[in-house]
């Protein structure tokens, strides 16, 4: 069965902190993704990623970094991070084809304070 | 450039009742639309998916049909339960290569007993 992992669950940082959100994947898929929720506005795309070293810039990317060191993890770095940035981040990964749309597996999200 | 609109923020029924939530979206591309369901606590879900070959979806009782003309992919099902409260959203791929979708703003249902 598909399987996202995602660490820390909870997360409080003061601004001008420094936090790393992991995400671990075991589904062998070649895309993951980082996304934000707030009320009001669903998913955010932040970042995605096809492949270990791979990155490409989504909807939502200022304050963001990341990076994908391998197939099955992709982390995203908040460098000096801002009270706008409290909110609740998924990672989700997929599998491709130029045929079309595939489900994307979500995480259990982690919950980011910034204070 | 593509969106997805969800008016509805919230929906609150009681067993049995009839549930539709409205969805329309943009696009210049041939769509892939979606319906992904969010429990508390969990990451979203694949709820069903309909492509412009097949038109609608079903999965667990809902159904959801995509019409072109007035671009609409609107979400029904006959006779919700209490377990089916969440929040559901409508999500929008287009274009090639199957990577990159945009989620609505969502619809929290409740359902009481």
């Amino acid at each position: 069965e598909a399987a996202v992992t995602q660490s820390p669950r909870n997360k409080v940082t003061v601004t001008g902190g420094n936090v790393t959100l992991s995400c671990r994947q075991t589904n062998s898929h070649n895309y993951m993704y980082w996304y934000r929720q707030d009320t009001g506005h669903g998913l955010r795309l932040i970042h995605y990623s096809y492949g270990a070293g791979n990155l490409q810039i989504g909807d939502v990317p200022d304050g963001y970094k990341a990076t994908r060191t391998t197939q099955e993890d992709f982390f995203l770095l908040l460098e000096l991070a801002s009270p706008s940035q409290t909110s609740l981040y998924f990672c989700a990964s997929s599998d491709v084809s130029d045929r079309g749309f595939y489900e994307q597996y979500f995480g259990p999200g982690t919950r980011l304070t910034v204070l | 450039g593509d969106s997805v609109t969800q008016m509805q923020g919230q929906v609150t029924l009681s067993e049995d009742d009839f549930l539709f939530i409205n969805c329309t979206y943009s696009t210049t591309w041939y769509p892939t639309l979606f319906w992904y369901v969010q429990y508390p606590g969990e990451g979203p879900q694949l709820l069903l998916k309909v492509t412009t070959a097949n038109n609608k979806g079903i999965s667990r009782g809902f159904e959801a049909t995509y019409d072109k003309r007035t671009t609409s992919f609107h979400l029904q099902k006959a006779s919700v339960q209490e377990s089916d409260s969440a929040v559901y959203y409508c999500v929008l791929g287009t274009g090639t290569g199957g990577y990159k979708v945009v989620f609505g703003s969502g619809t929290r249902l409740l359902v009481s007993p």
